[in-house]
């Protein structure tokens, strides 16, 4: 059963151009969460989404970010019009439906570097 | 705020056990306590997670003290590959079940 994927591994966005960073499930899990980590910083909750919808988005910065996991496919993470303080590490996770909310595995992240 | 505070870094020599304590004084009592771990430039690994009763699994131990205040995570024969920061959780069940709080952790260095 493969785990959480991610891709791209690694990322480089000049400045003001947009980052797409996608996110596939482990098979079966039907919640995505999206976390970042600034560099020696520890992770941060930006987004909780079921297929189709937002459940929690209040990590999310205000502008420039969005989050999506449409019926089919890979949810996704953009960033539009990104600046160097983008720079991160961005984790998905995923649990499936009926666990305790707490028991989340993580894929191995997307290194964004913005230059 | 994460609800749990722990220490800041542990060490341990290889074959020996690590024990890595948490409090969580303010814990209810529908809430469970999870423990992750980072090992370095790799995304958190969940290890366990309890309820009221301890706990183990092929990866640790998580002891539970009976008013539920504080745990502690048991490795038993730490290896080199255990050096990572271990993450103490109480989910945040409030308004979303998706809001885990990573605060700072625990630094575990195991050492030769």
């Amino acid at each position: 059963n493969a785990g959480v994927m991610q891709n791209p591994r690694h990322l480089v966005r000049r400045r003001g151009q947009e980052a797409r960073l996608r996110c596939s499930p482990m098979k079966g899990h039907s919640h995505v969460y999206w976390y970042r980590q600034l560099p020696e910083e520890g992770l941060k909750f930006m987004v909780y989404l079921q297929k189709e919808n937002i459940i929690d988005e209040s990590g999310m910065p205000k502008e420039r970010f969005s989050a999506e996991f449409p019926k089919e496919g890979p949810s996704i993470l953009r960033i539009q019009q990104v600046v160097r303080g983008d720079s991160a590490a961005y984790f998905c996770a995923s649990s499936p439906v009926g666990l305790e909310a707490g028991t989340q595995y993580f894929g191995p992240g997307t290194r964004l570097l913005v230059l | 705020d994460a609800k749990t505070t722990q220490p800041p870094s542990m060490d341990c020599a290889e074959g020996r056990a690590a024990n890595l304590p948490c409090n969580h004084s303010t814990i209810s009592g529908n809430e469970y306590v999870y423990w992750y771990r980072q090992i370095h430039s790799q995304g958190p690994q969940y290890i366990i997670h309890g309820l009221k009763n301890n706990e183990t699994n092929e990866m640790a131990s998580l002891i539970i003290t009976e008013d539920r205040k504080s745990s502690t995570l048991i490795l038993p024969h730490a290896t080199l590959r255990d050096t990572a920061v271990y993450y103490c959780i109480v989910p945040n069940y409030g308004g979303s079940q998706g809001n885990l709080i990573f605060g700072k952790g625990t630094k575990l260095s195991v050492k030769p």
